[in-house]
């Protein structure tokens, strides 16, 4: 039970757009449609912002998509905001009937 | 509105045992399975255990298998976390998570409770 691979930093300028990879196996990403990203601030519980690889909760802004090619799975924020600076986490379901999270990505905004 | 809040949560010696609750609120408890999730200080988010709406089923991370046991009070509203043989390395904050219905997610989570683990 590894923990998927996440960069440990992305940052961008207000208004860019980022990218952040988690990479998995064809034991969790790869293997199911199960993929969620979560957002959290210092001290904070996580917030889930994306589920099923590329679907938002009803309250989360449509700048944040998700997508997933193999074993790697991406979380894209569009009009960067200085309220995106967090730290984000991918999680995935595995064939082991477990979970998996990502290393943890910290965002700068510039 | 849907909350869960953790208790239980303090300083133990290791190989002690500590008793995690999670009391529940807003939600029809009995069906939605529920997770436990750590996070070391300073470190990431992990994966600790999760169980089905009725109990009969449970699953864990390596990490924690044979020490920890994840458990349902449907009547409470409560899940809870025996952990037993307690190590240095499960200090962490410790979150209640509720599955998503028919997904492979969790959707709305607790505050946490934290634990240490130290001599």
């Amino acid at each position: 039970q590894s923990a998927l691979t996440q960069p440990a930093s992305v940052s961008g300028s207000p208004g860019q757009s980022i990218s952040i990879s988690c990479t998995g196996t064809s034991s969790d990403i790869g293997a199911i449609n199960s993929v969620s990203w979560f957002q959290q601030y210092p001290g904070k519980a996580p917030k889930l912002m994306i589920y099923d690889v590329n679907n938002r909760p009803s309250g989360v802004s449509n700048r944040f998509s998700g997508s997933k090619s193999g074993n790697t799975a991406s979380l894209t924020i569009s009009g960067l905001q200085a309220e995106d600076e967090a730290d984000y986490y991918c999680n995935s379901y595995t064939t082991s009937r477990t979970y998996v999270f990502g290393t943890g990505t910290k965002v700068t905004v510039l | 509105e849907v909350q869960l809040v953790e208790s239980g949560g303090g300083f133990v010696q290791p190989g002690g045992s500590l008793r995690l609750s999670c009391a529940t609120s807003g939600f029809t408890f009995s069906t939605y399975w529920m997770h436990w999730v750590r996070q070391a200080p300073g470190k990431g988010l992990v994966w600790v255990s999760r169980i089905n709406t009725d109990g009969s089923s449970t699953n864990y991370a390596d990490s924690v298998k044979g020490r920890f046991t994840i458990s349902r009070d449907n009547a409470k509203n409560t899940l809870f976390l025996q952990m037993n043989s307690l190590r240095a390395e499960d200090t962490a904050l410790y979150y209640c998570a509720r599955g998503a219905r028919d997904h492979y997610f969790t959707d709305v989570w607790g505050k946490g409770t934290t634990v240490t683990a130290s001599s």
